[in-house]
């Protein structure tokens, strides 16, 4: 099984791109989280979706937006990168249920804006 | 609101044992522990729930303190693979996603 993929592993971006950070899981879950980890601070949650088509913001949304057509995908998109959203960003997912089930995450993608 | 772990840091020799805390300042509904290693991704431990018993597996365990607000992880006769950083994640109620602290750095060594 591969789990939680996210792609790419690495990108670098300059001030004022976009992009956008794919996530894909295979485990059927409904729940699926963006993370940003930020050295010495934990995980910070930008938005997360309890299933396709229902998305909501976390702690830390402002210059992120998300979308969920499907169960398995959920591309998290940056507008106008600015250099403090330099971070390690991780995909999450869990099974329904409420949010006490155990989170599976992806591998994740290091994003440098420079 | 972020939970607050304790030690930030701590340096083990193999053998020895471990004890990392997580408080918070609202009541807790739920606590989840994660280990990351450096340069993966978390990785998930165990879910403690408000009324549950204290969980553990092989040589690491935790239990839940309501009164308290707190959750502590025990790691006995640590392994130099325990070494990472290991954070809590927090839930008030079951309709609310988790918080995370900051992590507690564990570096066992021989």
């Amino acid at each position: 099984n591969a789990g939680v993929t996210q792609t790419p592993k690495f990108r670098i971006l300059k001030i004022g791109q976009s992009m956008t950070l794919q996530c894909a899981q295979d485990m059927n879950h409904n729940y699926m989280y963006w993370y940003r980890q930020d050295p010495g601070m934990g995980l910070k949650l930008i938005y997360y979706s309890v299933g396709a088509g229902i998305t909501d913001k976390g702690e830390v949304p402002n210059g992120y937006n998300v979308s969920r057509s499907t169960t398995e995908d959920f591309p998290l998109r940056l507008e106008l990168a600015a250099p403090s959203q330099t971070s390690v960003y991780f995909c999450a997912s869990s099974s329904g249920g409420g949010f006490n089930q155990p989170q599976h995450f992806g591998d994740g993608t290091r994003l440098s804006i420079l | 609101q972020q939970p607050v772990q304790s030690p930030q840091a701590v340096i083990l020799r193999e053998g020895e044992d471990a004890v990392i805390n997580c408080s918070s300042s609202k009541a807790l509904y739920s606590v989840h522990w994660y280990r990351q290693k450096h340069g993966e991704a978390p990785v998930f431990l165990m879910i403690l729930l408000k009324g549950g018993e204290q969980k553990g597996h092989d040589k690491i365990s935790a239990s839940f303190n309501e009164k308290k607000q707190q959750s502590s992880l025990y790691l006995t006769a640590s392994q130099l693979s325990y070494s990472g950083t290991y954070f809590c994640g927090t839930g008030n109620s079951g309709n609310t996603p988790l918080v995370f602290g900051k992590g507690t750095r564990l570096s066992v060594i021989a």
